[in-house]
């Protein structure tokens, strides 16, 4: 089945502690993208990748990291979160993005206290 | 400042009938515009798109229609289903296609 996949889907952390949440597709997919959803503000992107090696930042970039070594897998990284990191997240991709649109995982619900 | 508006959270309508959800932009530069469904505790699904060179495009029940001179688009479910009852969002973004602004969502509820 073709799909996205994250992992956790449910995390508690606690400030400050370094974190990762894993992303991966099976489509072959060059686009990957990561974003986060909060009441009163819709999804917004943090992050996003055109192909392997190539990464550049969303509209809320500040206080994460991502690679792009493989095709198939886009971690987010959380280097030291904080509680307004506390949101939904959503890994997505996209064969090419624009017209295509994006494919989205079912999320990671994170708590930072 | 937010580029693709919702100025809807909310709209019922009854089963059978048109739903009709809205959706405005500020940026002339965008060129593709989609629309995705959202059930609560799932990823969005993608459910139709428009490029800027049309004004409509339809799939299925699903249309969406472009007005460029007025930045506005709109999503029409015709004819309404319970099984639609989820979140919408519009979404956009410029030729590159790589960076997407979404809007803040509309919660459909389709009264049967």
């Amino acid at each position: 089945e073709a799909q996205v996949t994250q992992n956790p889907r449910y995390l508690i952390t606690v400030t400050g502690k370094k974190l990762t949440v894993t992303c991966s597709q099976n489509m072959n997919h060059e686009y990957m993208s990561w974003y986060r959803q909060d009441p009163g503000l819709g999804l917004r992107q943090i992050y996003y990748s055109m192909n392997v090696e190539v990464t550049d930042k969303g509209d809320v970039p500040e206080g994460y990291k991502v690679s792009r070594k493989e095709k198939r897998n886009f971690p987010l990284i959380l280097e030291s979160p904080s509680p307004n990191q506390t949101s939904l997240y959503f890994c997505a991709s996209s064969p090419g993005g624009g017209y295509y649109g994006y494919t989205f995982g079912s999320g990671t619900r994170l708590t930072v206290v | 400042d937010q580029q693709v508006k919702q100025n809807s959270p909310s709209l019922s309508v009854q089963e059978g009938r048109i739903s009709i959800l809205n959706c405005d932009y500020t940026n002339s530069m965008f060129d593709y515009f989609l629309w995705y469904k959202k059930y609560p505790a799932e990823g969005p699904t993608f459910l139709i798109s428009i490029s800027s060179i049309k004004d409509k495009n339809e799939d299925g029940r699903f249309t969406v229609f472009l007005n460029k001179s007025a930045k506005h688009l709109s999503l029409h479910i015709v004819p309404s289903q319970p099984g639609d009852s989820a979140v919408y969002f519009c979404a956009a973004s410029s030729k590159t296609g790589n960076q997407f602004y979404f809007g803040t969502g509309t919660s459909l509820t389709v009264i049967p």
